[in-house]
C-alpha cells in the first residue's frame, strides 16, 4: 500500500522568499507524481506532473523534481507571492497497470504574507 | 471543454437522509474518480469508472454509499442513511484512456454537511 507523507504542514514566508515543499512516498513503483493546489473549499488545480522515467518539471515560477530511488519530491517556488497561499497536495499513483488511482499526501498548508 | 461540473457544490441534510450527488466529466474522458476529502487531509480514493463499468472500489465505500454511470456519461453518488462521519468533500475527476500519463483532471467538489 502506498503511503505519501509531506512536509511541513504547515509554512509561513515572506513574499519573494524562494521556498520548497517536501514529499515522500513509501513504494517507489509509481506511475507518475503529480502536485496539485488546492484554495480553502475549493477543488484541486494541477500544477505539474512528473512522468516516472523523468527527474523534473518546471513551469514558470515552480519547478518539482522527483527521486524515485529514495522516494521523495519537492516542489520548488521562486518568488513567492500572496496569490500562492493555498494548499499543496502531492500525489503518487502506483503503476498497477490499471487506472492509476491517486494516493494523497496531506498537503502542505502556505502562507506568503506581505 | 468546460472542465468537470459537480452539483450541487453545498450540502447540507439531517442525519439519517439520503443524498446524491452528479459529476460530469469532461467530454470524451472514459475514466471518472470519486475522492472524499475530510477536513485537513488530503482526499481519499472511492472508486473509479472505466466507461459505464465500474472497475474498483475502496473499503471507504461502506454498502450505504452507490455510484453509477449510466451510459458513460454523468455519474452519481448516494449517500443512504448518512451519518455525521459522511461529513466531507467529496470531489470528482475524469481522465481519458490514452491520454499523456492519464492525468486527472478534478471538479469544484460537494460539500456535504450531516447534522
Amino acid at each position: 500500500k502506498q503511503e505519501v507523507t509531506q512536509i511541513p504542514a504547515a509554512l509561513s514566508v515572506p513574499e519573494g522568499e524562494n521556498l520548497v515543499l517536501n514529499c515522500s512516498f513509501t513504494d517507489s513503483a509509481i506511475y507518475n507524481l503529480q502536485w496539485f493546489r488546492q484554495d480553502p473549499g475549493k477543488g484541486l488545480t494541477s500544477l505539474l506532473l512528473i512522468q516516472s522515467s523523468q527527474r523534473e518539471q518546471t513551469s514558470g515560477r515552480l519547478n518539482a523534481s522527483l527521486d524515485k530511488s529514495s522516494g521523495r519530491s519537492t516542489l520548488y517556488i521562486a518568488a513567492s507571492q500572496p496569490g500562492d497561499s493555498a494548499t499543496y497536495l502531492c500525489a503518487a499513483p502506483l503503476n498497477t497497470g490499471t487506472a492509476s488511482k491517486l494516493t494523497f499526501g496531506t498537503g502542505t498548508r502556505l502562507q506568503v504574507t506581505l | 471543454d468546460t472542465g468537470v461540473s459537480q452539483d450541487p457544490r453545498h450540502k447540507i441534510t439531517k442525519r439519517g437522509q439520503n443524498v446524491t450527488f452528479r459529476c460530469d466529466p469532461i467530454s470524451e474522458h472514459n475514466r471518472l474518480y470519486w475522492y472524499r476529502q475530510t477536513l485537513g487531509q488530503g482526499p481519499e480514493f472511492l472508486t473509479y469508472f472505466q466507461n459505464e463499468a465500474q472497475l474498483e472500489k475502496s473499503r471507504l465505500l461502506s454498502d450505504r454509499f452507490s455510484a453509477e454511470r449510466p451510459k458513460g456519461s454523468f455519474s452519481t453518488l448516494e449517500i443512504q442513511r448518512t451519518e455525521q462521519g459522511d461529513s466531507a468533500m467529496y470531489l470528482c475527476a475524469s481522465s481519458r484512456i490514452g491520454a499523456t500519463y492519464n492525468e486527472q483532471f478534478f471538479g469544484p467538489g460537494t460539500r456535504l454537511t450531516v447534522l
